[in-house]
């Protein structure tokens, strides 16, 4: 069985201080991890994936994320929040992509 | 990539009344799925669109509540049924498409809000 856990629900940080959202997964198999953005009153867009290649993933908007199989973990950061960072992201795991299993997601506040 | 496009992208609906909400995509697509993100929630899956056969739905999720149709491969709709306001949600539809290596393509999502 596959699933995803994000450590905190709310993140709140000070532009230009970094990033970090905790994700934990859990897989009988391979997994594929991607982190996806939701702004308000809008649709999820794709942050970056890991599907089996290099373990450290660059995304948009200069996010990043590392692949830990030892620590069954796929954090998300950035070096340098900025205002419009402010947004709910969901974790996600898949095997085969076929279904994919969503996180609780992390609410990230930026503050000036 | 892929645009999805979705219909209504609001309403706001009467008890006991149903909607449909239309999915279109400008690409091929391999799979459809329709998401219900309830208020302050994650996303749940409802069911992947199965082109011209039934639709397949999780668990907690019935036919007769949320039939689901896709007659091609870039359009498909969901109905929610007899609504009550314990279905005022977000109802996103997903995609894979044919040229990428796994991701899925939201779109908008509609927002319903049952009275």
């Amino acid at each position: 069985a596959q699933s995803v856990t994000q450590l905190d629900s709310h993140v709140s940080v000070s532009e230009g201080t970094p990033v970090l959202l905790r994700c934990n997964y859990s897989s009988s198999y391979s997994p594929s991890l991607f982190w996806y953005v939701q702004h308000p009153n809008k649709g999820l867009q794709l942050l970056l994936k890991y599907t089996s290649a290099a373990t450290l993933v660059k995304g948009i908007n200069g996010f990043e994320a590392e692949f830990k199989k030892s620590e069954t973990s796929f954090h998300l950061t950035k070096p340098s929040a900025h205002m419009s960072d402010a947004a709910e992201y969901f974790c996600v795991v898949s095997v085969n992509f076929n279904k994919f299993y969503f996180g609780s997601g992390t609410k990230l506040n930026v503050k000036p | 990539s892929a645009v999805i496009s979705q219909k209504p992208s609001r309403d706001i609906c009467q008890r006991g009344t149903s909607l449909t909400i239309q999915c279109q995509v400008d690409s091929q697509v391999t799979m459809m799925f329709w998401y219900r993100q309830q208020p302050g929630q994650s996303l749940t899956l409802i069911a992947t669109a199965n082109q011209g056969s039934e639709a397949t739905y999780e668990s907690g999720f019935v036919i007769d509540k949320f039939p689901i149709s896709r007659p091609n491969l870039t359009f498909s709709t969901l109905t929610v049924s007899n609504m009550s306001p314990e279905d005022s949600s977000i109802y996103l539809c997903s995609v894979r498409t044919v040229d990428t290596t796994g991701e899925l393509f939201f779109g908008e999502g509609s927002r319903l809000t049952v009275l």
